[in-house]
C-alpha cells in the first residue's frame, strides 16, 4: 500500500516569500507523484505531476516541485508567494503500472499568504 | 459540459435517511471517480468506473453506499440510512482515458457535493 505525508497542517508566509510545502510517501513499488490544490468551495485543480525522467517538475502558477526517490520526497516550492496563493494543498501518489490511476492523498497543508 | 459537474452542492439528511448524489463528468470521458473527503482530511479513494463497468469498489465503506453508472456517462452514488460519520465532502471526478502515466491524461475534479448528516 502506498501513504502519503504532509508534516505541516499549515504554513503562513508573508507575501513575496518563498515557499515549500514538504511531502513524503511510502511505497514498496514505484509511483506517479501529483500535487493539488484546493481553493475554498471548489474542487481539486492539478498542479503538477511526475511521471518520468526530470526530476525537476514545473506547474501552473509558478509552482514546482522536485522528485528525491532516495529520501522519498516531492516538496512544493514557489519562489515568490503571492496572496492569491492561500488555499489548501495536497500531494498524492498512483501506483505505476495499475489499470487506473487510483490517488491516494495526503492531509493537506494549508498555505496562508499574508500582506 | 465545461467542466464535472455535481449535484446537490450542499445536503443535509438526517439520520437513516437515504441520499443521493449525482456526478456528470466531461463529455467523453472513459473513467469516473468517486471520493469521500472527512473535514481536515485528504480525499479517500471510493470506487471507479470504466464507461459502465464498475472495476474498483474497494473504498466504499461499508454496504450502504453504493455507486452506479448505468450509461457510461452521468454517475449516482447512492447512500443508504445515513449515519453521522458519513458527513463528508464526495468528490466526483472524470478523465479521458484509463491508462496510467499518459502524461495528458489529466483527472477533472467536480466542486464536490457537502453530505450533513444530522
Amino acid at each position: 500500500a502506498q501513504s502519503v505525508t504532509q508534516l505541516d497542517s499549515q504554513v503562513p508566509v508573508f507575501e513575496e516569500a518563498p515557499v515549500e510545502l514538504r511531502c513524503n510517501y511510502s511505497s514498496s513499488v514505484s509511483v506517479y507523484l501529483f500535487w493539488y490544490v484546493q481553493y475554498p468551495n471548489q474542487g481539486l485543480q492539478l498542479l503538477l505531476k511526475y511521471l518520468s525522467g526530470s526530476t525537476l517538475v514545473k506547474g501552473i502558477n509558478g509552482f514546482e516541485a522536485e522528485f528525491n526517490k532516495s529520501q522519498t520526497s516531492f516538496h512544493l516550492r514557489k519562489p515568490s508567494a503571492h496572496i492569491s496563493d492561500t488555499a489548501e494543498y495536497f500531494c498524492a501518489v498512483s501506483r505505476v503500472n495499475t489499470g487506473f490511476q487510483k490517488l491516494v492523498f495526503g492531509t493537506g497543508t494549508r498555505l496562508l499568504v499574508s500582506p | 459540459g465545461a467542466g464535472v459537474s455535481q449535484s446537490p452542492r450542499y445536503k443535509v439528511a438526517k439520520r437513516g435517511q437515504d441520499v443521493a448524489l449525482r456526478c456528470d463528468p466531461i463529455s467523453g470521458h472513459v473513467s469516473l471517480f468517486w471520493y469521500q473527503q472527512a473535514l481536515g482530511q485528504g480525499p479517500e479513494f471510493l470506487t471507479y468506473f470504466q464507461n459502465e463497468a464498475q472495476l474498483d469498489k474497494s473504498g466504499l465503506p461499508s454496504d450502504r453506499f453504493f455507486a452506479e453508472r448505468p450509461e457510461g456517462s452521468v454517475s449516482t452514488l447512492k447512500i443508504q440510512r445515513t449515519q453521522q460519520e458519513d458527513s463528508a465532502v464526495y468528490l466526483c471526478a472524470s478523465s479521458l482515458e484509463s491508462l496510467v502515466g499518459r502524461a495528458g491524461n489529466t483527472i477533472y475534479f467536480g466542486e464536490g457535493s457537502w453530505l450533513t448528516v444530522v
